[in-house]
């Protein structure tokens, strides 16, 4: 069982449209966790961390529940500029990140 | 501010042969990481320093696969005898300090792509 277990998508969702990932990870001593946008061909880039509190940044809303090991990822008025990997990232502790396999999203007009 | 680069872009290698990758880290940072990304897959973590020191080399697949940085700044990634299974993205990424376990977001370099025929 991978660490950090994610759908793979495709996700295919019309122009303003709200769309929910969803990631579970398996190590309970996991210490932060995190959602990174990878574009096709591109780096990895911080889209933001998760807190159990939940946090939001405009369209983006992130939640953690720790007692389930689930993290989840909101996203409301999808653009198609959003189409992208979304990868669900914990942090174990000491530095390393562990990475879910991605879930792909593609907006369309 | 110039960030993390990494050369080069794309490498071809044949079955067999030492490959050496780079990774030139952004200014200041003292921790470096080396990541491999298959296809359709996210990246996998394979060693970590903090300055000069090789702290986390627990991702490497095997005793083919050697990273340094001997300087505390440039890294260099070498795989020798090199397979098929090795082709894959290799991702470098640096961050302001490790110190204490607490976390400091990583920044990533855009890859060297490996392929090994």
């Amino acid at each position: 069982r991978k660490e950090v277990e994610q759908d793979p998508g495709p996700f295919n969702v019309p122009e303003g449209a709200t769309v929910a990932f969803n990631c579970t990870y398996s190590n309970s001593a996991s210490q932060s966790f995190f959602w990174y946008r990878q574009d096709c061909r591109k780096e990895p880039k911080l889209l933001m961390s998760v807190y159990s509190s939940g946090n939001e940044d405009g369209r983006f809303t992130a939640q953690l529940n720790r007692a389930s090991q689930y993290i989840s990822l909101l996203i409301r008025d999808s653009k198609l500029s959003d189409s992208a990997t979304y990868l669900c990232v914990v942090n174990t502790g000491f530095q390393k990140l562990v990475f879910g396999t991605g879930t792909r999203l593609l907006v369309s007009p | 501010g110039a960030g993390v680069s990494q050369s080069p872009r794309y490498k071809v290698a044949k079955r067999g042969q030492d490959v050496a990758l780079r990774c030139d880290p952004i200014s200041g940072h003292v921790s470096l990481f080396w990541y491999q990304q298959a296809l359709g897959q996210g990246p996998e973590f394979l060693t970590y320093f903090q300055n000069e020191a090789q702290l986390d080399k627990s991702g490497l697949p095997s005793d083919r696969f050697f990273a340094e940085r001997p300087e505390g700044s440039v890294s260099t990634l070498k795989i020798q005898r090199t397979q098929q299974e090795d082709s894959a993205v290799y991702l470098c990424a640096s961050s302001l300090d490790g110190a204490g376990g607490n976390y400091n977001e990583q920044f990533f370099g855009p890859g060297t792509r490996l392929t090994v025929l």
